[in-house]
């Protein structure tokens, strides 16, 4: 069966240091990958989006990495501010109907 | 615009109690999907609907029924609510049913069996 692994263990970092974040996959060779921030009490909400056929995608501070030989997608937040601390989640997609199949999500910690 | 809204946002129910979880979108999307968040788990897909008039099970349907009203909105019931159906319940929207669309949520219904 599907499955899809974040890192369970939150990660505290210091303003201004790069945040990255692993989303590893198996028994699965998604289409798309998308990645979502998640709040305290608050839905998903949509971050990133990143093909198969692309290496890397990049919006303001952040970057997204697929690699389909490793069965990997890496999230990067640089310069990061406490603003960024919450969840995010890892979405993989493409088989039909976009249904997502979410991760556990990583617990991100920007302390001053 | 409200995005996607959903109602109640909390709930308690007994055993056995039935309940309907409503969801709304204003976004003109064509997609709507629930999922269920439990700790440890991730988001699960209960239901979703491609389109008007169409519904199909996700990962997670027994012990749910859901109605596609109309363009906007989304229904999810419980016939007969049991104590592992507490959870955290998400509606989601998207434009289509398309694979690389992105999904907008609401903040979710938080459920107690007891």
């Amino acid at each position: 069966s599907q499955k899809i692994e974040q890192n369970s263990e939150a990660l505290n970092i210091q303003e201004g240091k790069t945040a990255t974040l692993t989303c590893n996959y198996t028994n699965y060779s998604p289409a798309y990958l998308q990645w979502y921030r998640q709040d305290p009490g608050r839905g998903p909400v949509f971050l990133l989006l990143i093909r198969e056929n692309e290496k890397e995608k990049r919006k303001e501070r952040l970057k997204v990495t697929f690699d389909t030989t490793l069965k990997q997608s890496l999230f990067h937040i640089t310069a990061s501010q406490p603003a960024d601390s919450a969840t995010y989640l890892c979405a993989p997609s493409g088989g039909g109907g976009n249904k997502l199949t979410f991760g556990t999500g990583t617990q991100l910690k920007v302390e001053l | 615009n409200a995005g996607v809204t959903q109602t109640p946002k909390f709930q308690v129910l007994k055993t056995g109690q039935s309940m309907t979880l409503q969801c709304a979108q204003d976004m003109n999307h064509n997609s709507m999907y629930w999922y269920r968040q439990d700790p440890g788990m991730g988001l699960r897909l209960i239901y979703y609907s491609a389109s008007e008039g169409t519904t199909d099970k996700g990962e997670v349907p027994n012990g749910y029924n859901v109605s596609r009203l109309n363009k906007r909105e989304f229904s999810l019931r419980l016939e007969s609510a049991a104590p592992s159906q507490t959870s955290v319940y998400f509606c989601a929207s998207s434009e289509g049913a398309r694979d690389n669309q992105p999904q907008h949520f609401g903040d979710g219904t938080r459920l107690s069996i007891l």
